[in-house]
Parts: C-alpha cells; structure tokens; sequence
C-alpha cells in the first residue's frame, strides 16, 4: 500500500491567513509516462461528504476557488489556501490514485485561530 | 448532472445481514467505476473497494476483502454493499463515488450524500 500522511493533524489560522496542509507519500505517485502525479485533495465539511478540490495535483476542479491551489511532485504535496475564509473551516485529505489500492491521508483539520 | 444518491440510514443489531444502495444519474452507469469509502465516527476516509457495472469487476481493499460484498445492477443504475453477518465495528458513515472518468486510475467524483450504518444491540 501507498501511505500518505498529512501534517499537520489540526491546523489554527487567522482569517485572510494562509494555510498550508502538507502531505508526503511512502512512494513516488508521479508516472514518468506522462508527467503526472496521481494526487487528489479534498474538502470535507461536517455532516457534507467529501468535495473534490484539486487533481493532478495542482489542477483545481471547476468552481473551486483561486485561493485553493496544490503543489509538488512525486512524494511531497501541499495544499495551500492563500487567504483564510471562515467557510474554510473543514477536514482536508489528499487521496493517491497511482495504485488502485486507493489510500488517503489521515486528515487535517483546519480551524479558525 | 451526473449525480448518486444513496440508501437511507440504517439501524441493525450485530450478526444481522444488511445491504446498502447507490443509484447513480446523469451519466452512462455502466462505463464508470464505483467506489465505497468507510468513514468510522471521527475518523478518516477508508477505501473499501471498487466495481465496474458492465462487467461487475470488482476490487476490494485487503482490509475489507471477504467482510463485505460489493456488486451492482446495471439494469437499474445502483451499485450495492452487502454485509452478511454485521459487528458493532461496522458502524460508520459509507460513502460511494464516482471515478471521475473511465480509467481506474482516477479520482473520486461525485459522492453520494453518505449512509449511516449503526449496528447495536
């Protein structure tokens, strides 16, 4: 299996801060073939399931807004949210889909300092 | 829109059977694999496995290999999760979703809205 572990567990920020949720890999997810890390992030809200945010890694799904963007490649991503809203508030997890032995990260929990 | 709207939530007692559904919408249900997730209460996303209606080819998890079934009716749009004997540790919101597109190597969207599962005595 692919491990993914996000830090950090829970995440205090300001609003109109930034937040940075981090998510390291046991394994590459980047196939050489065709450049592309098969990473997902997600949002879930309390009582909501899960919304998909970003794919590829760094591609945000449509309607996701520009303050929501993924960055890195091959075993260490990063989600960031450049500017806090208080609509933020939610568990984020990143999902590799590189093997189909899909796994997620444990979770980060973001909060409002 | 392509949509997947879920079971409603359920109340068993342990070594009940017990079989949830997902009805998917707006899109070819046959073409498109289907995924549950567990999420236990105040935990994390666990996938469980994944079907594909046209040919019913299933992968499971090894940690949810043999605990569950997963199967689905192409003629009526739904995908199902079955449990023959439930256990107090199988209460827990399950999720199905959507691969995105039609390779297995995809990402999870939409989601159903989530089916709670409580199994008590």
């Amino acid at each position: 299996d692919i491990v993914l572990t996000q830090s950090p567990d829970s995440l205090p920020v300001s609003l109109g801060e930034r937040a940075t949720i981090n998510c390291k890999s046991s394994q590459s997810v980047l196939d050489s073939s065709n450049n592309k890390n098969f990473l997902a992030w997600y949002q879930q809200k309390p009582g909501q399931p899960p919304k998909l945010l970003i794919y590829w890694a760094s591609t945000r799904e449509f309607g996701v807004p520009d303050r929501f963007s993924g960055s890195g490649s091959g075993t260490d991503f990063t989600l960031t949210i450049s500017s806090l809203q208080a609509e933020d508030v939610a568990v984020y997890y990143c999902q590799q889909y590189y093997s189909t032995w899909y796994t997620f990260g444990q979770g980060t929990k973001l909060e409002i300092k | 829109e392509v949509q997947l709207v879920q079971s409603g939530a359920e109340v068993k007692k342990p070594g009940e059977s017990l079989k949830i559904s997902c009805k998917g919408s707006g899109y070819t249900f046959n073409t498109y694999w289907i995924g549950w997730v567990r999420q236990m209460p105040g935990k994390g996303l666990e996938w469980m496995g994944i079907i594909y209606p046209g040919d019913s080819a299933t992968r499971y998890s090894p940690s949810f290999q043999g605990q569950v079934t997963i199967s689905a009716d192409k003629s009526n749009s739904t995908a199902y999760l079955q449990w023959s004997s439930l256990k107090a540790s199988d209460t827990a919101i399950y999720y199905c979703a959507k691969l995105k597109y039609s390779s297995v190597r995809n990402w999870f969207d939409p989601w159903g809205q989530g089916t709670l599962v409580t199994v008590s005595s």
